[in-house]
């Protein structure tokens, strides 16, 4: 059974770049997350979907952050312009059902670097 | 939503040992989630205890909610080098949004 797939696994790039992360939920959860966690604030629910449908971004620091669901097995997180305080690794996560009963399955993160 | 609090924030204990740690939170909740994560990946769940039941156990797991006291505690029984990680715990009320602390970072010595 494979697992929340994100990509890419490291991002190194200079402030003002575009960055795009991409995140493949396990197929036949409807709930994807999206989140930031640093060591300063530590874990951030920046938003999620429900059946591709964006229910909750307010987490989303600003207007720099966008996240699109085209469809049900694919998701990106878009920075631009990008500046060196979106440092941070950042998480997908899906699960079949609400939160409140069932558990999130997390990728392994994709660990962004802005210079 | 609202954030679990874990306590201690750190722990070091020698392999065989057994690992307690302390999650408080503010007000009802449905359930309350663990998870792991180990250095540089995902989190994963551990265990999620519902707001009706008292103990839970999952392998050498253990998880007691107390929600008279707003907390739930995780025991792991005869530690092992592999349980090196951050714990966290998630309160969840209402809505589907879960909130983690700062957890508590296990450290298990061979």
């Amino acid at each position: 059974d494979a697992g929340v797939i994100q990509s890419p696994r490291h991002e190194v790039t200079e402030m003002g770049q575009e960055v795009t992360l991409r995140c493949k939920p396990i197929s036949g959860h409807d709930y994807l997350f999206w989140y930031r966690q640093t060591m300063m604030r530590g874990l951030e629910l920046l938003i999620y979907f429900n059946n591709n449908v964006p229910i909750d971004d307010s987490g989303m620091p600003e207007d720099r952050f966008s996240a699109k669901m085209p469809n049900a097995s694919f998701s990106t997180l878009k920075i631009q312009p990008s500046e060196p305080r979106d440092s941070a690794v950042y998480f997908c996560a899906s699960s079949w059902g609400p939160s409140g009963n069932q558990p999130q399955h997390f990728g392994d993160g994709t660990r962004l670097s802005i210079l | 939503s609202q954030q679990g609090e874990e306590d201690p924030q750190a722990l070091s204990i020698q392999e065989g040992e057994n690992a307690t740690m302390n999650c408080s939170y503010k007000t009802s909740i449905n359930n309350l989630q663990w998870y792991r994560q180990n250095s540089g990946r995902g989190l994963v769940h551990l265990i999620l205890i519902r707001s009706n039941e008292r103990e839970k156990h999952s392998g050498r797991l253990r998880v007691t909610l107390d929600t008279s006291k707003k907390s739930s505690s995780l025991l792991i029984t005869a530690s092992r080098a592999a349980d090196t990680a951050s714990y966290f715990c998630a309160p969840m009320a209402a809505g589907n949004k879960l909130t983690f602390g700062g957890g508590t970072r296990v450290l298990v010595k061979p």
